[in-house]
C-alpha cells in the first residue's frame, strides 16, 4: 500500500521562474493539503484541496496555485519565485478535510 | 490567527532520562495531533487527542490534552536515542496549524 508519493525530490529554479510540484495522495484518500516547511520551521499551511476545489487557504500570496484531478493527486504552483520561497514543501492525505494527515517526503526547492 | 507555541525549541538529553515538551495556545482547537520528524522525511502521526482532558499512552510516550483544549504535552519515560527527531504538535481548527517543534536529541 502505497503512502503519499511526491515529485520530484529536489528542484532549483532562479528567481522568477515557475515550478509545478506534485503529489499522489496514499490510496483511498480524497483530500490533499499542501505545506511549506522552512528550515527549523514547523510546516505552514498552504492550502487544501477536496473534490477538486480549493476549500481552506493559509496566508500565503496569490503566486500559490493549486489543482487536483479526478483521480485525487494534486499539483502545487508557484510563479514568480523568490528566494524567501526556498522550503521543504510537503503533501499530507486523508480520508476527509479534517481527519488526520499522512505526509510524504517532501520536495526540497532551492531558489537561487 | 490561530497560532502554536512549543517548548523548548531544542531538548539534549541521555538515554535513559525522562522528559515533557510543550504545546500551547490561546485558541480552542477540536482536536491536536502531534507528529515526529525525522531529517528528509515528512511529519509521521503519532497520536491525535480530542477530548479535553485526554490521555493517550504510546508505548513509553503519554500525551495529555488539556482540559480547555488550548494546549497539551508530550511526556517520554526512559529516552532512546530512536526518540531523537523534530516533535511537532499540529491543531485542528479552522485549517491545520503547527507549532515551530521542539528538536530532540537522545545520547547514547
Amino acid at each position: 500500500d502505497a503512502g503519499v508519493t511526491q515529485s520530484p525530490t529536489h528542484l532549483i529554479k532562479t528567481r522568477g521562474q515557475q515550478v509545478t510540484l506534485r503529489c499522489s495522495p496514499k490510496s483511498g484518500h480524497d483530500t490533499v493539503s499542501w505545506y511549506q516547511q522552512a528550515l527549523g520551521q514547523g510546516p505552514q499551511f498552504i492550502f487544501q484541496y477536496y473534490e477538486e476545489e480549493e476549500r481552506q487557504r493559509g496566508n500565503f500570496p496569490d503566486r500559490f496555485s493549486g489543482h487536483q484531478f479526478p483521480n485525487y493527486s494534486s499539483e502545487l504552483n508557484v510563479n514568480a519565485l523568490l528566494l524567501g520561497d526556498s522550503a521543504l514543501y510537503l503533501c499530507a492525505s486523508s480520508f476527509s478535510p479534517r481527519q488526520p494527515q499522512h505526509f510524504g517526503d517532501g520536495t526540497r526547492l532551492s531558489i537561487l | 490567527t490561530q497560532l502554536l507555541e512549543q517548548s523548548p525549541q531544542f531538548l539534549s538529553i541521555q538515554e535513559g532520562e525522562n522528559l515533557t515538551v510543550y504545546c500551547n495556545s490561546s485558541s480552542v482547537f477540536s482536536s491536536l495531533q502531534w507528529y515526529r520528524q525525522e531529517p528528509g522525511e515528512g511529519p509521521v502521526l503519532l497520536v491525535t487527542v480530542v477530548t479535553g482532558g485526554e490521555v493517550k499512552k504510546l508505548k513509553r510516550l503519554t500525551f495529555q490534552f488539556g482540559d480547555a483544549r488550548k494546549d497539551s504535552s508530550l511526556h517520554i519515560t526512559a529516552a532512546q536515542p530512536g526518540d531523537t527527531g523534530l516533535y511537532l504538535c499540529a491543531g485542528v481548527g479552522q485549517n491545520f496549524v503547527f507549532g515551530p517543534g521542539t528538536r530532540l536529541s537522545v545520547l547514547p
